[in-house]
């Protein structure tokens, strides 16, 4: 099983749809979560943080759901500008924080 | 703005060649990782340092591949000798871990290095 799975659409929305996508992850001592955003060709930027009392900014909701291990990403009234692949990462304690990332997952906003 | 710089952006070489590709992290990061991105696997880690020490590189294929960092403002990633199967996107990240503390620092990605081996 991977450390960080996520499904890897693609997800094919209308502009002002909701989507969501989800992300598990199988380490329970995982301590910091993010998700990034990566659009074609280009690096990965930091969307936003993770916070186990869930926050948003904006159109973007993130949580966060220790018990059953997984993070999630809400994004409202997409536009066509939200088309990118979003990555889930996660970061474990211990010696050191090792950095996981998913395999991101697509979304294409459509007209 | 600060950034990482990576370099070459890209790089086509041949079967067996050796390919070097660098990285400058931001200034005053303690962090730095380097990743391979393919369609098939995602982003793989291959190596991570802090302080300049190697914490990590199980991932990276030890007979053909080494990652060092000489000082901290650069950092390498050698392969030789070079196969197709390594033609990828390289990527070089940097952050900053303050010890004991839980990592709430976000990660800094260079543009990445395109390289291609026929």
């Amino acid at each position: 099983r991977k450390e960080v799975e996520q499904d890897p659409g693609p997800f094919n929305v209308p502009e002002g749809a909701t989507v969501a996508f989800n992300c598990t992850y199988s380490n329970s001592a995982s301590q910091s979560f993010f998700w990034y955003r990566q659009d074609c060709r280009k690096e990965p930027k930091l969307l936003m943080s993770v916070y186990s009392s869930g926050n948003e900014d904006g159109r973007f909701t993130a949580q966060l759901n220790r018990a059953s291990q997984y993070i999630s990403l809400l994004i409202r009234d997409s536009k066509l500008s939200d088309s990118a692949t979003y990555l889930c990462v996660v970061m474990n304690s211990g010696g050191y924080q090792k950095v996981t990332f998913g395999t991101g997952t697509k979304l294409q906003v459509i007209p | 703005d600060a950034r990482v710089t990576q370099t070459p952006r890209h790089k086509v070489t041949e079967m067996g060649q050796e390919v070097t590709m660098r990285c400058q992290p931001i200034l005053g990061h303690n962090t730095v990782f380097w990743y391979r991105q393919t369609m098939m696997q995602g982003l793989e880690l291959l190596a991570y340092f802090r302080n300049r020490a190697p914490l990590d590189d199980s991932g990276m294929p030890k007979d053909r591949f080494s990652a060092e960092m000489p000082d901290a403002t650069l950092a390498t990633l050698k392969i030789q000798p070079s196969e197709p199967r390594d033609s990828a996107v390289y990527f070089c990240a940097s952050g900053l871990v303050l010890g004991g503390r839980p990592w709430d620092e976000k990660l800094f990605f260079g543009s990445g290095t395109q390289l291609s081996v026929l």
